[in-house]
């Protein structure tokens, strides 16, 4: 079975600074990487998803992801942040091997971007 | 369009009531799944409907049933509900069930049970 875990449960940025999100899975086959992020009240929506190719991933608002097979981890980068961007963010994966939408979420990573 | 829907938003049930959950998509999307969400646990998956007609048990079944109705509607049940419910509830649909789909999710359902 896989895990995710993502490292920080919070994250304080400043507005127009960068922020580094990170996540790192286990399994013993390859997997399908995915962020989500959730304004507040909201669902969750798709930010970038790695399924094969290029290890870097670029996605919607600015946001990209590098994928590193050795190091099991697919951290999501920002290179300067909006207020906007306050918002829990979620990595999950999925199993190549299962033939099913068998998604396992991280437990969610909090940005609060202050002026 | 207007994607993947929930009612209600809100609801609050005393120990022992039931109640179900609604959920529609209108993406003709195949594969729909019900999660819940609390706080440093991320997302569980409850049940997932593969396609119409079919249910499978996700991670964290126990005190839940759901419905296949149709394609385009996915329902929960809870037909006793315990304290340990109270969570926030989303609704999700992906157009095939594969791994490599984007999952849309609704808006949740926020539940407190008393």
């Amino acid at each position: 079975a896989q895990s995710v875990t993502q490292l920080d449960s919070q994250v304080p940025v400043f507005e127009e600074a960068p922020v580094e999100l990170r996540c790192n899975y286990s399994s013993s086959v390859s997997v399908y990487l995915f962020w989500y992020v959730q304004y507040p009240n909201q669902g969750l929506q798709l930010l970038l998803k790695y399924l094969s190719g290029s290890t870097l991933v670029k996605g919607i608002n600015g946001f990209e992801a590098e994928f590193n097979k050795s190091q099991t981890s697919f951290h999501l980068r920002k290179p300067s942040v909006h207020i906007s961007d306050t918002a829990e963010y979620f990595c999950a994966v999925h199993l190549t091997t299962d033939s099913w939408g068998k998604f396992q979420f991280g437990a969610g990573t909090q940005v609060v971007v202050t002026p | 369009n207007a994607g993947v829907t929930q009612t209600p938003k809100f609801q609050v049930l005393k120990t022992g009531q039931s109640m179900t959950l609604q959920c529609a998509q209108d993406m003709n999307h195949n594969s729909m799944y019900w999660y819940r969400q609390d706080p440093g646990m991320g997302l569980r998956l409850i049940y997932y409907s593969a396609s119409e007609g079919t249910t499978d048990k996700g991670e964290v079944p126990n005190g839940y049933n759901v419905s296949r109705l149709n394609k385009r509607e996915f329902s929960l049940r809870l037909e006793s509900a315990a304290p340990s419910q109270t969570s926030v509830y989303f609704c999700a649909s992906t157009p095939r069930g594969g791994g490599t789909d984007t999952q849309y999710f609704g808006p949740g359902t926020r539940l407190t049970v008393l």
